[in-house]
């Protein structure tokens, strides 16, 4: 049972467009909410947090939305540029533990 | 500096070998974590230590496997004897503080394990 789901294994994007990165979980528990970057061959970069107290975290061109209700957080890029070009995984986790669920990631090509 | 480093990068192995995953944290990290990572999947939470004490091994899939960090810096995960479906990329993470998951983890670059 997947808790952390994303839905689009691929997404390609235009140079200075915005790119919207989706993830939906199932776990009402989870209450911390990541976003990593991924290269290949290189393990997850932490890119931008939420925590659910919230339901926006900006960092520079990347903005994290949160939506309790609907159970689904999205990360922008604006603007997208080609070294955004990776794999963005989407994260969550509970409480005090450190132990994070991951989702299966999205592949962002930005073309020029 | 110096980021988490792990070895070998790449490990094939028969099936029933005994295999030993190396990780060195980031110095002074308290918190260390193993994911691993099957293909086409996320990375699924193995095991967590706090310095030498292993705090959860809830995500280990069976006792072959075992982790241990037994000076709260360096860490290895064995896989006792190994077997086709353990095989995966398995990351190491570390933390600072290990305060919950307002700490960043930082990821190695993972070890490409195949069993044949």
């Amino acid at each position: 049972d997947q808790q952390v789901k994303q839905n689009s294994p691929s997404l390609s994007v235009q140079e200075g467009r915005i790119s919207i990165l989706n993830c939906d979980y199932t776990n009402s528990m989870f209450d911390y909410f990541l976003w990593y970057k991924k290269y290949p061959a290189e393990g997850p970069t932490f890119l931008i947090s939420i925590s659910s107290i919230k339901d926006k975290n900006e960092d520079g061109r990347f903005t994290v939305f949160l939506n309790k209700s609907a159970k689904h957080l999205s990360l922008h890029i604006v603007p997208s540029q080609p070294g955004d070009s990776a794999v963005y995984v989407c994260a969550a986790g509970s409480g005090t533990a450190s132990k994070l669920t991951f989702g299966t990631g999205t592949r962002l090509q930005v073309t020029l | 500096g110096a980021g988490v480093s792990q070895s070998p990068r790449y490990k094939v192995a028969k099936r029933g070998q005994d295999v030993a995953l190396r990780c060195d944290p980031i110095s002074g990290h308290v918190s260390l974590f193993w994911y691993q990572q099957a293909l086409g999947q996320g990375p699924e939470f193995l095991t967590y230590f706090q310095n030498e004490a292993q705090l959860d091994k809830s995500g280990l899939p069976s006792d072959r496997f075992f982790a241990e960090r037994p000076e709260g810096s360096v860490s290895t995960l064995k896989i006792q004897p190994s077997e086709p479906r353990d095989s995966a990329v398995y990351f190491c993470a570390s933390s600072l503080e290990g305060r919950g998951l307002t700490d960043t983890q930082y990821f190695g670059p993972g070890t490409r394990l195949t069993v044949l």
